[in-house]
């Protein structure tokens, strides 16, 4: 069946950029999401992308999808504590909300 | 704007007793969904409603039961609760299950412990 794989943890220096990696097993994936979870909170769409784009960049976001090798990346260009978090890939064949699928997500840490 | 609320935070239940957790929506959205979040592992949808009136088995229903009181509310039972029911239950919303981008709207959780 259909997998979303996420390493769990990522630890970045404050003011780098952090790059969070995906990849999913469905060739037929035509949406693709990042989702971020604060501490205590619920999931908060961030971005997405189709399946007919190579790119989509939103001030300090760049998504990156490799359609060939399935694999889908999130940049966060200077980062900052305020972006610790988890984050979360997510994909589906169709923008029917009952059928995405979520990774495990990626839990961000930032050292001063 | 309170958007998704959750109720209750945070629970302990002992096996085999009952209760239901409660969501409510203030964003007019046609479609509701219950998930489970466990360590290690990504959302699984239990439940959704597409809409008012419907209900349908998500990926991990098995012990679960749902209600779409109204528009506004959708709640999730566990009539029997099992250790294996330890988890974060979250509800989220979106206009509709087949909108344009598939956003969801979630609430902030809730933890269930079984004992």
């Amino acid at each position: 069946g259909e997998d979303v794989e996420q390493s769990l943890f990522l630890s970045v220096r404050e003011g780098d950029s952090s790059v969070i990696n995906c990849t999913y097993t469905d060739s037929s994936s035509t949406y693709l999401y990042w989702y971020k979870q604060e501490p205590g909170a619920g999931l908060q769409l961030l971005t997405y992308i189709f399946s007919n784009m190579d790119m989509k960049q939103d001030q300090r976001l760049t998504v990156l999808l490799n359609k060939k090798d399935k694999h889908l990346s999130l940049r966060i260009a200077d980062t900052q504590t305020g972006d610790s978090a988890i984050y979360f890939c997510a994909e589906s064949r169709t923008s029917s909300a009952s059928k995405i699928i979520f990774g495990s997500g990626t839990r961000l840490s930032i050292r001063p | 704007n309170a958007g998704v609320t959750q109720t209750p935070k945070f629970q302990v239940l002992k096996t085999g007793q009952s209760m239901t957790l409660q969501c409510a929506q203030d964003m007019n959205h046609n479609s509701m969904y219950w998930y489970r979040q466990d360590p290690g592992m990504g959302l699984r949808l239990i439940y959704y409603s597409a809409s008012e009136g419907t209900t349908d088995k998500g990926e991990v229903p098995n012990g679960y039961n749902v209600s779409r009181l109204n528009k506004r509310e959708f709640s999730l039972r566990l009539e029997s609760a099992a250790p294996s029911q330890t988890s974060v239950y979250f509800c989220a919303s979106t206009r509709s299950d087949r909108g344009v981008t598939g956003e969801l709207f979630f609430g902030e959780g809730s933890r269930l412990t079984v004992l």
